[in-house]
């Protein structure tokens, strides 16, 4: 069975600019979830889509935004982008029993 | 008050001892408890999962779920240097099912050979 998958691996953007991270869940599952692990830091919750819904947001400000296709995956897009922003983005799917399974994640880095 | 709280280490444990990892939640309805397992620079990895109270064993790994106490905890048998790692404790608060995760900030555990 594959696994959660992400694209692309490594983002260098420059401040101000938009970034468009991808994930593409395990098959059957229709829940994907973005989570942002700064250097040093542990996960934040971003967003949790499942069947196309925006169920959950965590504390971030509005130029994070992502969607959810057809085909359950998902794309997470920052605009404006910060110094801060500069993370490991995480994307997970889960089964029906919550177990949530996380891709090899994307690394931005914000110049 | 943090919702999940980890002791963040560092934790030193010698080659083939026991490793013990504990974890506190403050969401007294939450009923589905998780275990990841995150090499650095890696994505977390799912080692165990507990919904009911007592021990779950999976090989080395032994996870405690005390729902009165609010308290899990994550036992390594026979510690291995490749079991280094942070260890990420997370809670489903709003019961089973799929849900947002709260995670710990990770416990940082060193094997030394």
């Amino acid at each position: 069975e594959a696994g959660v998958t992400q694209s692309p691996t490594h983002l260098i953007k420059t401040r101000g600019q938009q970034a468009t991270l991808r994930c593409s869940p395990i098959s059957g599952h229709t829940s994907v979830y973005w989570y942002q692990q700064a250097l040093g830091l542990g996960l934040q919750f971003l967003l949790w889509y499942d069947e196309g819904e925006e169920r959950n947001r965590g504390n971030f400000p509005p130029r994070f935004s992502g969607r959810q296709f057809p085909n359950y995956s998902s794309e997470l897009n920052v605009n404006a982008l910060e110094l801060e922003d500069s993370a490991l983005y995480l994307c997970a799917s889960s089964s029906k029993w919550g177990e949530q399974f996380f891709g090899p994640g994307t690394r931005l880095t914000v110049l | 008050q943090k919702e999940v709280e980890q002791n963040s280490g560092p934790l030193s444990v010698p080659e083939g001892a026991i490793a013990s990892l504990n974890c506190t939640y403050s969401d007294r309805g939450s009923q589905s408890f998780f275990w990841y397992r995150q090499y650095s620079g890696k994505s977390p990895e799912l080692i165990m999962s507990i919904y009911s109270n007592g021990d779950k064993e999976d090989g080395r790994f032994t996870a405690q779920l005390n729902k009165a106490s609010q308290y899990v905890s994550l036992l390594i048998r026979d510690s291995q240097p490749s079991d280094s790692a942070t260890y990420l404790c997370a809670v489903n608060p709003g019961g089973q099912g799929a849900q947002k995760l709260v995670f710990g900030q990770g416990t940082r555990l060193t094997i030394n050979p």
